[in-house]
């Protein structure tokens, strides 16, 4: 089983929609997450990080199952510009200095 | 505030040459690292740092040299570039070793 694993998509949204992805991870002790969102080419930018159930931001909302070991994502009332990879990101657990990138979610979301 | 400052933002080399990529923080995060990202692939880590003086080495150091002599400054030098290292180079900064990491915009390197 891959450490961190998404599915690569592309999803494609009409504007409004409420999508999710779904990040399942393999170390049990992992403690926190993060999702980032990356544009073409450019730089990961921090989007939501859970700590412990879960974290809402406006129209964001992640949910961690821990008995499943999964992290979820969902977007509300989908924008255009909401339009990017989102990469699923878990955090070095004691001992070591390694974060675990997923390979991205795209997503699209059509006009 | 500038964050992570990273330069040059696009390089291309020929193959044999040597250059250094620049990376900057601004934050007094104790902790750096450098990934490349390759099309279809995850960001891949590099090299590393925890601190001023303390460099480790990541999953594909091999062809890249770094060092820390101060907490703002991480660059990384490519020896003896070869096409293999055509990437897109992340450097990322962090206060802790299971916090999130802040990006710099990247450097977009092409070697011929």
């Amino acid at each position: 089983r891959k450490e961190v694993e998404q599915d690569p998509g592309p999803f494609n949204v009409p504007e409004g929609a409420t999508v999710a992805f779904n990040c399942t991870y393999s170390n049990s002790a992992s403690q926190s997450f993060f999702w980032y969102r990356q544009d073409c080419r450019k730089e990961p930018k921090l989007l939501m990080s859970v700590y412990s159930s879960g974290n809402e931001d406006g129209r964001f909302t992640a949910q961690l199952n821990r008995a499943s070991q999964y992290i979820s994502l969902l977007i509300r009332d989908s924008k255009l510009s909401d339009s990017a990879t989102y990469l699923c990101v878990v955090p070095p657990t004691s001992g070591t200095y390694k974060y675990i990138f997923g390979t991205g979610t795209r997503l699209k979301v059509l006009a | 505030n500038a964050g992570v400052t990273q330069t040059p933002k696009f390089q291309v080399l020929k193959t044999g040459q040597s250059m250094t990529l620049q990376c900057a923080q601004d934050m007094n995060h104790e902790y750096m690292s450098w990934y490349r990202q390759d099309p279809g692939m995850g960001l891949r880590l590099i090299h590393y740092s925890v601190g001023a003086g303390i460099t480790d080495q990541g999953e594909v150091p091999n062809g890249y040299n770094v060092s820390r002599s101060t907490t703002e400054d991480f660059p990384l030098r490519l020896l003896s570039a070869a096409p293999s290292q055509t990437s897109v180079y992340f450097c990322a900064s962090t206060p802790g070793a299971s916090q999130p990491q802040h990006f710099g915009d990247g450097t977009r390197l092409s070697i011929l």
